[in-house]
């Protein structure tokens, strides 16, 4: 069965403190792996598509890679406007085109 | 950023009652889906459909239907509404499991 898992569930990190979110799963067959940014009371937003192992994609302050096993969100010199909870999900090759979510990590940059 | 919009934003509603919530994207995307979201639970999956009159079941289906009669528009529909499906629902549409989905901004529904 695919399963993602998440952590830290919840994580706080003064102003300039450096850290990465962790994203771990197990697949029989990955179409993709997606990070989303969710600011309470939105929709989740998109920001990264890894396709393969040692991958890594950048934007801004946060930048994430894949292995075979799990994926990670480095978060560099975070300012309070990162504060929100990040989501990955699994695109699965089953047949179907569904997404699987982990629970999030919800980030507070403290100033 | 993809053109999806639900409606209503929020919805307070009695028990038994039927409610329909509406999502509409204007990016011509095949496939869109529903999820409710709830702490602890995160974000899991209601219904999809992977094209106009074509759906399929995810992993909460119990208690809910959908339609697709437009490429643009996927309904939601709780028959007979109950407490435990207050939650917060939302939308997405996108081009299949190699691609991200794109969400709307959510729909806030009570049951008293």
């Amino acid at each position: 069965e695919d399963q993602v898992t998440q952590s830290p569930e919840a994580l706080r990190l003064q102003e300039g403190e450096s850290s990465s979110l962790n994203c771990s799963y197990t697949v029989s067959g990955l179409r993709g792996l997606f990070w989303y940014r969710q600011d309470p009371g939105k929709g989740p937003e998109f920001l990264f598509t890894l396709y393969s192992a040692g991958e890594e994609k950048e934007k801004e302050r946060l930048k994430a890679t894949l292995t075979k096993k799990e994926s990670f969100l480095h978060i560099t010199a975070p300012k309070p406007e990162d504060s929100a909870t990040y989501l990955c999900a699994l695109g699965v090759n089953f047949g179907n085109e569904k997404l699987t979510f982990g629970t999030g990590t919800r980030l507070t940059i403290i100033p | 950023d993809a053109g999806i919009t639900q409606s209503p934003r929020h919805k307070v509603t009695e028990t038994g009652t039927p409610v329909t919530l509406r999502c509409h994207q204007t990016e011509n995307h095949r496939y869109m889906y529903w999820y409710r979201q709830d702490p602890g639970h995160g974000l899991r999956l209601i219904h999809y459909s992977y094209g106009v009159k074509d759906t399929d079941k995810g992993e909460v289906s119990d208690g809910y239907s959908v339609s697709r009669s437009k490429t643009e528009d996927f309904l939601l529909t709780l028959e007979s509404a109950t407490s435990s499906q207050t939650s917060v629902y939302f939308c997405a549409s996108g081009l299949g499991s190699y691609n991200e989905q794109f969400f709307g901004p959510g729909t806030r529904l009570t049951v008293l």
